[in-house]
């Protein structure tokens, strides 16, 4: 079956630009997770959705940082005024429920780069 | 939740065992070990978690030593397409809000030679 897809697979940006990355869930799915994985780097935490409500948005680095999933189902993570430094693998997992064996299935991620 | 320690990475030869090494020593009593991997340019892969007990399924084993501060991942029979970044990773089992959060480390990076 389909598996989390996201878009666009690559993104180049001029610094200060706003940018939108979509994150396309495996259908059913309850819970969203959003990560950020620097070049050589393990992922890191973003922001997490359980439906539509945002849980923990601890990980979001800064106030130009904005996830959204209002109908429990597509999420976006919107940057904006980029800086080099946002530039990394940003990805997408989602799992079937919140519970104790959910496992996270990710998408392909989206290369953003900043110039 | 607690640290994993890993090599920074490994060379296996095809058609052999593969053992990764993961320290947790710090580990609590409800956390458990879980095992992603990730082939490059794509988002990681779950492999197989455990608690106290050993694990198998068809992708790998994990041996978690009684202790509970260390653990091995086994794979079979490495095959070239084997070859990505492995990370081990305690997570806590309990239901609060944020659990389900995935802390990677660096990992360790496996190259599977011919």
């Amino acid at each position: 079956g389909a598996g989390v897809s996201q878009s666009p697979r690559y993104k180049v940006a001029k610094r200060g630009q706003d940018v939108a990355l979509r994150c396309d869930p495996i259908s059913g799915h309850v819970s969203l997770f959003w990560y950020q994985q620097a070049l050589g780097q393990g992922p890191e935490f973003l922001t997490y959705f359980q439906n539509e409500a945002q849980l923990d948005k601890s990980g979001l680095p800064s106030d130009r940082f904005f996830a959204e999933r209002p109908e429990g189902s597509v999420s976006t993570l919107k940057i904006q005024r980029t800086q080099q430094e946002d530039s990394a693998v940003y990805l997408c997992a989602s799992s079937l429920i919140r519970g104790l064996l959910e496992t996270q299935y990710f998408g392909p991620g989206t290369r953003l780069l900043v110039l | 939740d607690a640290k994993t320690t890993q090599p920074t990475s490994m060379d296996c030869a095809e058609g052999r065992a593969a053992n990764l090494p993961c320290n947790h020593s710090t580990i609590s009593g409800n956390e458990y070990v879980y095992w992603y991997r990730q082939i490059h340019s794509q988002g990681p892969q779950y492999i197989i978690h455990g608690l106290k007990n050993n694990e198998t399924n068809e992708m790998a084993s994990l041996i978690i030593t009684e202790d509970r501060k260390s653990s091995t991942l086994i794979l079979p029979h490495a095959t070239l397409r084997d070859t990505a970044v492995y990370y081990c990773i305690v997570r806590v089992g309990g239901a609060t809000d944020s659990w389900g959060k995935l802390q990677f480390g660096a990992g360790t990076q496996v190259v599977v030679t011919p």
